[in-house]
């Protein structure tokens, strides 16, 4: 089945550094992406959303990257802070469809002070 | 608070009990949506409403399980004849649109665990 996942269920970064989070997609009909932080205990909240008619789109402090050739979606975070850490995942939405949001199995970030 | 709240936030039961979760989306969101999440996976899909209409239903929805939003507000979920298997997170999740799904606002969820 066409799923969404991550390269690297860990990622421990010193606080301060920069922080990229990476996801591949296979379902080539979709084209809307969403990354979600999710802590311990918590439902997951919307971080930031890109089409696919864009390829790179920026909020505060950070960046998604959409590589549509490769169905590569990347996630960074600029000088990550402790509060950062949590769990990644990224999600994709068939336009069109009325499918809801199809998640990865995520990327655990852990802040080092 | 005017976020989306579940309800019980953790439940206990013993295997082959029935049990029910409750959510109440962010008013005036129209689509309603019910996650399962595993420890360490991501949320799956279970099922979807456009106000009182049940549009979508994930294959995970075995006929133990049935979800109703009566009047297109609050939405129950219930599962009967528990299994150990269905010990998870039960996410509920409200959004506003027609479109694309947009920007799913999340409850914090109801932990079931099955003895």
């Amino acid at each position: 089945g066409e799923s969404v996942g991550l390269h690297l269920p860990t990622l421990s970064v010193q606080e301060g550094d920069n922080s990229i989070i990476n996801c591949a997609y296979s379902n080539s009909a979709s084209d809307y992406f969403i990354w979600y932080k999710q802590e311990s205990g918590k439902g997951p909240q919307f971080i930031i959303d890109i089409r696919s008619n864009m390829d790179k789109r920026q909020g505060q402090r950070v960046t998604v990257l959409l590589n549509k050739t490769v169905k590569h979606l990347s996630l960074q975070i600029a000088a990550t802070q402790p509060g950062d850490s949590a769990v990644y995942f990224c999600a994709e939405n068939i336009k069109e469809g009325r499918r809801a949001l199809t998640f990865g199995s995520g990327t655990r970030l852990q802040v080092q002070p | 608070d005017t976020g989306v709240s579940q309800d019980p936030r953790h439940k206990i039961t013993k295997r082959g009990q029935n049990v029910t979760f409750r959510c109440d989306p962010i008013s005036e969101h129209n689509r309603l949506y019910w996650y399962r999440q595993t420890l360490g996976q991501g949320p799956e899909f279970l099922t979807y409403f456009q106000n009182e209409a049940q549009l979508e239903k994930s294959r995970l929805l075995s006929d133990r399980f049935s979800a109703e939003r009566p009047k297109g507000s609050f939405s129950t979920l219930e599962i009967q004849r528990t299994e150990q298997g269905d010990s998870a997170m039960y996410l509920c999740a409200s959004s506003v649109g027609q479109g694309y799904t947009g920007e799913l606002f999340f409850g914090e969820g109801s932990r079931l665990t099955v003895l």
